[in-house]
């Protein structure tokens, strides 16, 4: 089955700088990647999403980059606020008519500095 | 975006008792959904996958007799905890699958539900 590892574990940024948290996955069938933000007793929320047959995608300040060759995406989020601090996770899946779980990383705990 | 809403966000039941858990998709519909187990500081654990009409696909390890899944409509599932104990406390997170409209072939996930069992 898939495997996704994640990282950093934990990342401490100031405000205004950027923040990059990378993932790796193992099945080269995954196409579809998801980064969920998720604040504390909450469930977790999607902020960006990219489909293999893109490598970048930029929504305001976060942008995702995917490298299917070396099965590498990143979550790239610019000039960070201290409402970003929250735990981060991405995931992989393949899109399918009946499928669509997803495999999660590990998590990244972001902490925005003021 | 689409949205998906649980519902107890916090229950405290008695060990032994049941308690049911509902996700709804209130935009969209949805075939499949998720049920998701997350303990504190670590990542979601999926438990099992619903699929309105049939019978939940369920993860290794996950006991099915205890954790009763229901899709009955394009918009609803249920997870019930039964016989619950100590140990099931816990956040569990539904989130459903939309395949149409703008947010088409995407996963939202619901506010998730604090489960205290005492």
């Amino acid at each position: 089955g898939e495997n996704v590892e994640q990282h950093p574990s934990t990342l401490s940024v100031q405000e205004g700088d950027s923040a990059v948290i990378k993932c790796t996955y193992s099945d080269s069938a995954s196409n579809y990647f998801p980064w969920y933000k998720q604040e504390l007793g909450k469930g977790p929320q999607l902020i960006i999403d990219i489909r293999s047959n893109v490598g970048e995608k930029k929504d305001q300040r976060i942008a995702v980059t995917l490298n299917k060759t070396a099965k590498h995406f990143s979550l790239h989020i610019t000039e960070t606020q201290p409402e970003d601090s929250a735990v981060y996770f991405c995931a992989a899946s393949i899109l399918s008519g009946g499928g669509n779980k997803l495999t999660f990383g590990t998590g990244t705990q972001l902490k925005v500095e003021l | 975006g689409a949205v998906v809403s649980q519902h107890p966000s916090r229950v405290i039941c008695k060990s032994g008792t049941s308690v049911k858990i509902e996700c709804r998709s209130l935009d969209f519909q949805a075939t499949t959904m998720f049920w998701y187990r997350q303990f504190p500081k670590q990542s979601l654990m999926l438990m099992a996958t619903s699929n309105e009409g049939s019978k939940a696909t369920y993860e290794q390890g996950v006991e099915k007799d205890k954790f009763l899944i229901n899709h009955a409509s394009l918009t609803l599932s249920t997870l019930t905890v039964t016989s619950a104990h100590p140990e099931d406390s816990s956040f569990y997170i539904c989130s459903a699958r939309s395949l149409t409209g703008p947010s088409g072939n995407t996963i939202y996930f619901g506010e998730g539900s604090w489960l205290t069992v005492v």
